[in-house]
C-alpha cells in the first residue's frame, strides 16, 4: 500500500518544549513539503526539499528546523522558538521535478500547546 | 509571496445544482493549477488538475483555465451531500515548483 504516513495524529506539547513530527512516504517521491493550515486560512508552506540531504526555507520557517537524511523521510522539529505553534501540520510529497507534477498529502498531524 | 484568492463563501447549493468556485491568482508564470478538497478536520485530496487554457472534465468535476485573465474556476455538476467540503485552489508559483494556496472556499449542499 503506497502512501504518506504521519504520526502522531495528535501531538500535545507544553510550552518550552521541542516536537518532532514524523512524515514518511513510500512512493519513490523525490521532494517533500511541510505546510501549516491555521482555521479558517489555506496552507502555509514551511519547508521543502527536492533531493536527500537538502532542503529549502518557505514562508513560515521561523522556529521549525528540518532533515532530509532519507528519501522517505522528512521530519519537522517545532522548537520552543516557534510563539504560536497549535495548528494542524500537513506533509506531502511529490513525484519528480517539473511543474506539472501534484502534491499528495498525509493524513496530518494536529499539535496542540498546553 | 505569489498570492491566490478565492471567492469567499461559504457557499450553499441545492442538491442537484451546479457548484461554482472561482480563483485568481497573481503570478502570471504560473504554469500549473490544482484543486483539492478536504473535509473538515481532514487532509486535502486532489480532484482536479489543469495546465492549459480551456476545460477540462473529469466525472462531475469541470475545471476552467484563462491564463490570460489569471483566473481558475471548478465546476461542481449535480451537486450531492457528499461534495460539502472546503475546496482549495492550488498554483504553482513557477519557483522551485512551490505551490500557493488560496484560504478555500466551503460549500455546503443541502439535500
Amino acid at each position: 500500500d503506497g502512501g504518506i504516513t504521519q504520526s502522531p495524529k495528535y501531538l500535545f506539547r507544553k510550552e518550552g518544549q521541542n516536537v518532532t513530527l514524523s512524515c514518511e512516504q513510500n512512493l519513490n517521491h523525490d521532494a517533500m513539503y511541510w505546510y501549516r493550515q491555521d482555521p479558517g486560512q489555506g496552507l502555509r508552506l514551511i519547508y521543502y526539499s527536492q533531493i536527500v540531504n537538502d532542503f529549502q526555507k518557505g514562508d513560515i520557517a521561523e522556529g521549525y528546523s528540518v532533515s532530509r537524511e532519507k528519501k522517505e523521510s522528512f521530519p519537522l522539529t517545532v522548537t520552543s522558538a516557534q510563539k504560536n505553534p497549535t495548528a494542524f501540520y500537513l506533509c506531502a510529497s511529490r513525484r519528480g521535478q517539473g511543474a506539472y507534477n501534484e502534491q499528495f498529502f498525509g493524513p496530518g498531524t494536529r499539535l496542540t500547546v498546553l | 509571496q505569489k498570492e491566490v484568492e478565492q471567492n469567499s463563501g461559504p457557499l450553499s447549493v441545492p442538491e442537484g445544482a451546479i457548484a461554482s468556485l472561482n480563483c485568481t491568482y497573481s503570478d502570471r508564470g504560473s504554469q500549473s493549477f490544482f484543486w483539492y478538497r478536504q473535509y473538515s478536520g481532514k487532509s486535502p485530496e486532489l480532484i482536479m488538475f489543469i495546465y492549459s487554457n480551456g476545460d477540462k472534465e473529469d466525472g462531475r468535476f469541470t475545471a476552467q483555465l484563462n491564463k490570460a485573465s489569471q483566473y481558475v474556476s471548478l465546476l461542481i455538476r449535480d451537486s450531492q451531500p457528499s461534495d460539502s467540503a472546503t475546496y482549495l485552489c492550488a498554483v504553482n508559483s513557477g519557483d522551485d515548483y512551490k505551490l500557493s494556496f488560496g484560504a478555500g472556499t466551503t460549500v455546503t449542499v443541502r439535500a
